[in-house]
């Protein structure tokens, strides 16, 4: 098994601004994921983020307004960037680990105003 | 394309009684298959997966579904739900196990004491 720990847990945020989200996970991983959740609706895959190269990003998910890091094959940081309303979601995180089975975070609860 | 259905948005059930969530999918190839449950502000929870084999899954809290191909469904079921199953239950759909997963809108589950 994993475990997942995001931070924050939840934020608010004023428009315009950019918020980074992290992602660390208890043991060695090849693939990250990221996905958004909207306001009463279902998960959506913004991106996979593997170490040592670019993340790749699903339509309609583009890297200016989601810039992903994984610097190694614990941790990955994702950024809403220039924020609005719209951008209000909660942000979870996914990894793969043991015998094909995804864990998740606790997610970001993240509120534009 | 590929898509999971969950036709129902909302359902209550008494304590104790019986459950059935619908799951009915669209996929080129065999699919990986899974059913999550999210509690209020809670991350996500496996409660079961499909890959090959026996078309009927157990999984944890008591929960099973059945794999049928020709319906394309993989439907979801309890013989007697518990108050602390109040949650959305998501079914999903993927390549492997954590590879671009597809979810569903996801079914509440409410129940009645």
């Amino acid at each position: 098994s994993a475990v997942i720990s995001q931070k924050p847990s939840r934020d608010i945020c004023q428009r315009g601004t950019s918020l980074t989200i992290q992602c660390q996970v208890d043991s060695q991983v090849t693939m990250m994921f990221w996905y958004r959740q909207q306001p009463g609706q279902s998960l959506t895959l913004i991106a996979t983020a593997n170490q040592g190269s670019e993340a790749t990003y699903e339509s309609g998910f583009v890297i200016d307004k989601f810039p992903i890091s994984r610097p190694n094959l614990t941790f990955s940081t994702l950024t809403v960037s220039n924020m609005s309303p719209e951008d209000s979601s909660i942000y979870l995180c996914s990894v793969e680990a043991g015998v094909d089975e995804a864990f998740f975070g606790q997610g970001t609860r993240l509120t534009v105003v | 394309a590929q898509s999971v259905t969950q036709p129902d948005i909302h359902i209550t059930v008494s304590e104790g009684a019986s459950l059935e969530l619908r799951c009915n999918y669209s996929y080129g190839a065999t699919p990986y298959l899974f059913w999550y449950v999210q509690s209020p502000g809670q991350g996500l929870q496996l409660l079961l997966k499909y890959f090959s084999g026996d078309t009927l899954v157990q999984g944890i809290k008591g929960f099973e579904a059945e794999f049928k191909r020709s319906q394309s469904s993989f439907n979801l079921r309890k013989p007697s739900v518990h108050w602390s199953d109040a949650a959305e239950y998501f079914c999903a759909v993927g390549a492997s196990s954590a590879s671009k997963i597809i979810f569903g809108s996801g079914t509440r589950l409410s129940i009645r004491p």
